[in-house]
């Protein structure tokens, strides 16, 4: 089992959809929460970053961190075909691995107007 | 403010054979990472590094992958000899401290024949 798993999919919606991406885990040292987005064919960039659990809001963007039951979202509103993307969760904690983050696998999303 | 580069950005080479990635960080960036991406999979941690010091080489599969920062800022991974499963993207990321935010490359992506 790793130790972030996150749904592949594809998932396709409308613009304008509310969409859902989510990541579980298994390790209770993680404290801090990432969202990364990355196009085809480039590099990860930073989406979203939480420590510990609570939300936070940046624009249409919202993440959620649930460390009582190791969940983690990303909700995208208005959601716009530029959104087209895959994103990845990441996590990482302060312990021996100190600075390695953790990630999933990615889901990929796919918007269409 | 020019961001992470890498080089090659693709490079296809026969098994068995030498191959040699590099990076340049952001200006100013002490710690500097090696993340392998395999297709469909998220990064995962090669090694980091702390101005020369590679603080964290556990995951680097040692018998035919090396790596060097010299001088504390740009860094070359090397991989002899190159083996069919060692195709993937290669991504190098920066950032100014150890629980920063990670500025990625756009990665070097390898086909081994």
């Amino acid at each position: 089992q790793k130790e972030v798993e996150q749904d592949p999919g594809p998932l396709s919606v409308p613009e304008g959809a509310i969409v859902s991406l989510n990541c579980t885990y298994s390790n209770s040292a993680f404290q801090y929460f990432m969202w990364y987005r990355q196009y085809s064919r480039k590099g990860p960039e930073l989406l979203m970053y939480t420590y510990s659990s609570g939300n936070k809001e940046d624009g249409r963007f919202t993440a959620q961190v649930d460390k009582s039951s190791k969940y983690i979202s990303l909700f995208i509103r208005d959601s716009q075909p530029s959104d087209s993307a895959t994103y990845l969760c990441a996590m990482s904690d302060r312990g021996s691995t100190l600075g390695r983050l953790y990630f999933g696998r990615g889901t990929q999303l796919t918007v269409w107007p | 403010e020019a961001g992470v580069v890498q080089s090659p950005r693709y490079k296809i080479i026969e098994k068995k054979q030498p191959v040699a990635f590099w990076c340049n960080p952001i200006s100013g960036h002490n710690t500097l990472y090696w993340y392998l991406q395999n297709l469909g999979q998220g990064p995962e941690l090669l090694i980091r590094y702390e101005n020369e010091e590679a603080v964290d080489d556990s995951q680097l599969p040692k018998d035919r992958f090396s790596a060097e920062r010299l001088k504390g800022v740009d860094s070359t991974l090397k991989i002899q000899p190159a083996e069919l499963g060692d195709s993937a993207v290669y991504l190098c990321a920066s950032s100014l401290v150890v629980t920063g935010e990670l500025f990625f490359g756009e990665g070097s992506r390898l086909t081994v024949l």
